[in-house]
């Protein structure tokens, strides 16, 4: 079952634009909403993440929107550059259970083309 | 440490071997998780230690598949007669609690089975 739905698979931006993700979760349990970037060779790492009572975080070029009636939440790269190059995954988990861990989406191949 | 080490970086097999792959977490991290990240795809959950809990198993494709986590600190993830389709990058990650939130992924094992 996957419980985390992403995409596109892979997406080419212009310097400068704006690159979108998108992401639709099943379980409404999930309160918590990571956002993880991978570089080739590397694991991968928090880049922004955001709790279901906010419709919108911002940090620097990187906002998430939230829909919690639409199950659906997604990336906004603002301005990309061709540093923001990379694997990007989102998630979903449950932040005050024991026994959750994190479920991630297939993951989007992001390519800035300068 | 400062960071989650994982060994070897990279591992070459003959098919039908066993192999194990380490992960050191974070110092005081109490949970401990592998994933495993096959060519061009996502994040799939293998396994989780919380503390002195029973581990949760679920994620195991199979029983050739097993993992034990010493002294709170240090896990190991065997592989038995290993396949072709275990070749991918297996991920470790720590968190300081459960719930998903502030994992710090290793950078890898690249395990490739010939």
């Amino acid at each position: 079952q996957q419980q985390v739905k992403q995409s596109p698979q892979s997406l080419i931006v212009q310097k400068g634009g704006i690159s979108i993700i998108n992401c639709a979760y099943e379980n409404t349990a999930f309160d918590y909403f990571p956002w993880y970037q991978q570089f080739p060779g590397k694991g991968p790492a928090l880049l922004i993440a955001i709790r279901p009572d906010v419709s919108e975080k911002k940090e620097g070029r990187f906002t998430i929107s939230f829909n919690k009636s639409a199950k659906q939440f997604s990336l906004h790269i603002m301005d990309s550059q061709p540093g923001d190059s990379a694997t990007y995954f989102c998630a979903a988990s449950r932040l005050y259970s024991s026994a959750s861990k994190i479920i991630f989406g297939s993951g989007t191949r992001l390519s800035i083309r300068p | 440490g400062a960071g989650v080490s994982q060994s070897p970086s990279n591992k070459v097999t003959e098919k039908g071997k066993d192999v194990e792959l380490r992960c050191d977490p974070i110092s005081g991290h109490t949970a401990l998780y592998w994933y495993r990240q096959s060519l061009g795809q996502g994040l799939e959950f293998l396994i989780y230690f919380q503390g002195n809990s029973a581990p949760d198993k679920s994620g195991l494709p199979s029983d050739r598949f097993s993992a034990e986590r010493t002294g709170g600190s240090v896990s190991t993830l065997t592989i038995q007669r290993t396949q072709q389709e275990d070749s991918a990058v297996y991920l470790c990650a720590s968190s300081l609690g459960s719930g998903g939130s502030g994992y710090t992924f290793g950078s890898g094992t690249r395990l490739t089975v010939v």
